[in-house]
């Protein structure tokens, strides 16, 4: 069992928009705004999409967003794409160097 | 470019031993502090150990702690991973990644990992 909580999968169709949203405690999401936000495509290497809650790395699309609200935090992939469905892994500084991730969303693009 | 790239991944036995490397190039790996991330089939990425730039500071998971080693020479822009006493939940694919930027807590870029299969 994660430390954070992801659903499973989530999806939707081309040009729509879709929230991920990422669970912990006051003890990492809550605590700390050093949510991340990972893409993976199967047998690729993780991608940073977003870092610090909301902050996108240089050449991830606009597409891409992120808040937080309390203990949980979202991730917000508007206008979908193809290549946007992959897994999606959120991850939280969790204090004294330790992190802790989700346990993944698979994204589908309908 | 920029590129991590793992190996020494394999089917051990339990209780058995097994070191993971990972070649860094294209990126100044002596001032990044490096990470490896694992993740068992079916279930979601798990932070493993950190290791800082000099090599003076280690950090490990609870799961791991006491067992694995974080090591690194800067000369060959490598990184290490000393895995002993394994146990079949340590079954699971083993990325290495650095650090963004100093003091994001993100991870980046990562490599393609290697899987590590614990079994008798």
């Amino acid at each position: 069992q994660s430390a954070l909580t992801q659903p499973p999968s989530a999806s939707g169709s081309p040009g729509q928009s879709v929230t991920i949203s990422c669970t912990g405690t006051s003890s990492d999401v809550g605590g700390y705004n050093y949510v991340s936000w990972y893409q993976v495509h199967p047998g690729k290497a993780p991608k940073l999409m977003i870092y610090e809650v909301s902050k996108r790395p240089s050449g991830v699309p606009d597409r891409f967003s992120g808040s937080k609200s309390g203990n949980t935090a979202s991730l917000t992939v508007s206008g979908l794409q193809a290549e946007d469905e992959a897994d999606y892994h959120c991850s939280s500084y969790a204090g004294r160097n330790n992190w802790v991730f989700g346990g993944g969303t698979e994204l589908t693009v309908l | 470019q920029v590129q991590l790239v793992e190996s020494g991944g394999g089917v051990v036995p339990p209780g058995r031993s097994l070191r993971l490397s990972c070649a860094a190039s294209g990126f100044t790996f002596s001032s990044n502090t490096m990470h490896w991330v694992r993740q068992a089939p079916g279930r979601g990425l798990e932070w493993v150990a950190l290791i800082s730039y000099d090599g003076s500071n280690k950090y490990y998971a609870d799961s791991v702690k006491g067992r694995f080693i974080i090591s690194r020479d800067n000369s060959k822009n490598t990184l290490y991973l000393q895995m002993n006493s394994l146990r079949g939940e340590d079954t699971a694919v083993y990325y290495c990644a650095s650090d963004y930027d100093s003091g994001s807590s993100a991870l980046d870029p990562w490599g393609q990992g290697t899987l590590v299969t614990v079994s008798s």
